[in-house]
């Protein structure tokens, strides 16, 4: 069975772009979450989604977007991008978002904002 | 947002070597999980605490959930090279969905020869 993948794995922009990540969930799975990782902060919560809803919200501006689509794939959105933004972007995916329910992490896609 | 609190920070130590690292918080968890991350990967789940003292075994690796449900241990027996990367504990209360999912600071473990 395949993994979670993410794309693209790296990522280069400037200040005041904005960007859009994509996650493809294991098949099956209908719940997808986006952490972002830094140095700093560690892993921190940005949005969970199931059936095509964002379900939860982390601490993160309104620069930060989500979306789910009917095949469970998820893409982020960040707009008006910050030096601060640079960071590894991980999403993992789960069969439902029921609190037992194992989240299988890809491998990120490395932001870095110029 | 929050955060666990992990230590040590990170390890230096030689092949063949015992490893221990913890993680503590100020919330009580009613479960938790060590993960392993390797470079340029995603963090991959090892080991699943559902129950106060519960102990458990994976391999070389052995964790325990703490009786005041407010830490956690992870336990690597005799190292190989391959340990290397960064270790995360997190934490789930009771209720919500899984994202409420709160990871530790990580402990980075590099092993030499």
């Amino acid at each position: 069975k395949a993994g979670v993948t993410q794309t693209p794995r790296y990522l280069i922009k400037t200040r005041g772009q904005q960007v859009t990540l994509s996650c493809s969930p294991i098949s099956g799975h209908r719940s997808v979450s986006w952490y972002q990782q830094t140095p700093g902060q560690g892993l921190q919560f940005l949005f969970e989604y199931f059936s095509e809803t964002q379900r939860n919200k982390g601490n993160f501006p309104g620069r930060f977007s989500g979306r789910q689509f009917s095949n469970s794939r998820s893409e982020m959105n960040v707009s008006t991008l910050e030096l601060g933004d640079s960071a590894l972007y991980l999403c993992a995916s789960s069969l439902g978002i029921a609190i037992y329910n194992e989240q299988f992490f890809g491998p990120g896609t490395r932001l870095t904002v110029l | 947002g929050q955060q666990l609190n992990q230590s040590p920070q990170s390890m230096f130590i030689q092949e063949g070597e015992d490893v221990s690292m913890n993680c503590t918080s100020s919330s009580i968890f009613n479960t938790w999980l060590w993960y392993k991350q390797d470079p340029g990967e995603g963090p991959v789940l090892l080991i699943a605490l559902y129950k106060a003292g519960e102990l458990t075994s994976n391999g070389r690796l052995t964790a325990q959930f703490g009786i005041t449900r407010k830490d956690s241990f992870l336990n690597i027996s005799a190292s190989i090279p391959s340990d290397v990367g960064i270790y995360f504990c997190a934490g789930l209360p009771n209720t919500g969905t899984a994202s409420k999912l709160t990871f530790g600071t990580g402990t980075r473990l590099q092993v030499t020869l």
